[in-house]
């Protein structure tokens, strides 16, 4: 069974606070994305990965820079929280080669609440 | 870039009627196109997906059908339950698999009345 793990459920942060939210994987997957969830919007894409120290924008990528040192981890980071970064953000990951389908494996969420 | 519009944006049917979402792209090149079911509180699934060389394809009750000429795919749920309430997501990429970048639409809740 296919595992992306978040670190954090819940977090409540600050106006100006650096944040980070951490995003694990253990089936060795080569491609990995950061979304935020708000009603009516939908999934957005903040950034994704396709490889170790790689990373491309995604649509919303203003506010927030990413990280991928090694291949299971890929973390997203707010530089300075501001309250319309309050969001729920989802990781997911997907097999980039040698597979039939493009399935992507959704962590459980980190809802962040920014005041 | 792609831009995938989905509606209705909440839908509410009678226990055994059929439900049926619409979504439409932007991109001629996107050739990947799946769902994704999110139970309340719990993750995202893939229920089902479809690629631009396939016009339909089912999988017991639900059913997805693909029109390229006119940029459009909808999901068709039959005989539909009270555990398909949820809100469904449709999905566009240059996939599956190799260099993906997976655009959303904006979902739809789906509510069925027992």
């Amino acid at each position: 069974d296919v595992k992306v793990t978040q670190s954090s459920r819940y977090l409540v942060k600050r106006t100006g606070e650096k944040v980070f939210l951490e995003c694990v994987q253990d089936m060795d997957h080569e491609n990995m994305f950061w979304y935020r969830q708000d009603p009516g919007l939908g999934l957005r894409l903040i950034y994704f990965s396709y490889d170790v120290k790689m990373k491309e924008k995604g649509d919303i990528p203003e506010g927030y820079s990413v990280s991928r040192e090694k291949k299971e981890r890929f973390s997203l980071i707010l530089e300075s929280a501001s309250t319309n970064q309050t969001s729920m953000y989802l990781c997911a990951s997907s097999r980039l080669a040698g597979s039939n389908t493009g399935e992507l494996f959704f962590g459980e969420g980190s809802r962040l609440t920014v005041l | 870039g792609e831009n995938v519009e989905q509606h209705p944006s909440t839908l509410s049917v009678q226990e055994g009627d059929s439900a049926v979402i619409k979504c439409t792209y932007s991109d001629s090149a996107s050739n990947y196109f799946p769902w994704y079911k999110q139970e309340l509180g719990k993750r995202p699934q893939l229920i089902i997906d479809i690629r631009s060389n396939v016009g339909e394809k089912k999988d017991q009750r639900i059913a997805v059908t693909l029109n390229k000429t006119a940029k459009h795919f909808s999901l068709h749920i039959t005989e539909t339950q009270p555990e398909d309430s949820a809100v469904y997501f449709c999905a566009a990429s240059l996939g599956p698999g190799g260099y993906q970048k997976v655009t959303f639409g904006t979902g739809t809740k789906l509510q069925v009345i027992p």
